[in-house]
């Protein structure tokens, strides 16, 4: 089944823990990118990535890196996780972007709190 | 800025249609109309997306107005599991900007 996945669905950490949280798609997708949902903001891209090696910064990229080492994998890495971080985030993947008709295959989710 | 607006909320009964509304009257040539779909706080799912034609798939038909500035997004029997939040979106990149959505309550 075609699907995009992420670990863990539920996180609850203490801050300046660092965390990985882990997203893989099985569709042999180029594009992949992180959002972040929070109530009254709606989603905000965090990350995102056209390819191998290739990744870039959303609209709130402040405390999060990324990784795309291989095509199928891109990880969101809070090196020291803040109480602002608590949020509910979401990986997507598409195939290529060039012709902006690819629409978007979103994960379930991982809900992460910061105490 | 926005890039588009839809009602707050909106219901329907089971088995009608729902007309889900959405303006864009800032559309550029070169941008899509899409829709999302979020229930619960699931993962956002795509429905269905144009350029200028009308398009249907077997969730959903989305007309789109000749001036482009308004579209509408159709359910043609609505059911309880479309209860949602529904998300129009006009985009030229990759980039989706969601905004607020409209809730649909869908009502046996």
């Amino acid at each position: 089944e075609a699907q995009v996945t992420q670990n863990p669905r539920y996180l609850i950490t203490v801050t300046g823990k660092k965390l990985t949280v882990t997203c893989s798609q099985n569709m042999n997708h180029e594009y992949m990118s992180w959002y972040r949902q929070d109530p009254g903001l709606g989603l905000r891209q965090i990350y995102y990535s056209m390819n191998v090696e290739v990744t870039d910064k959303g609209d709130v990229p402040e405390g999060y890196k990324v990784s795309r080492k291989e095509k199928r994998n891109f990880p969101l890495i809070l090196e020291s996780p803040s109480p602002n971080q608590t949020s509910l985030y979401f990986c997507a993947s598409s195939p290529k972007q060039k012709r902006y008709n690819s629409p978007l295959h979103f994960g379930n989710g991982t809900r992460l709190t910061v105490t | 800025d926005a890039k588009t607006t839809q009602p707050t909320s909106m219901d329907c009964a089971e088995g009608r249609a729902a007309n889900l509304p959405c303006n864009h009257s800032t559309i550029s040539g070169n941008e899509y109309v899409y829709w999302y779909r979020q229930i619960h706080s699931q993962g956002p799912q795509y429905i269905i997306h144009g350029l200028k034609n009308n398009e249907t798939n077997e969730m959903a038909s989305l007309i789109i107005t000749e001036d482009r500035k308004s579209s509408t997004l159709i359910l043609p029997h609505a059911t309880l599991r479309d209860t949602a939040v529904y998300y129009c979106i006009v985009t030229a990149n990759s980039k989706l900007t969601f905004g607020k959505g409209i809730t649909l309550s869908v009502r046996p």
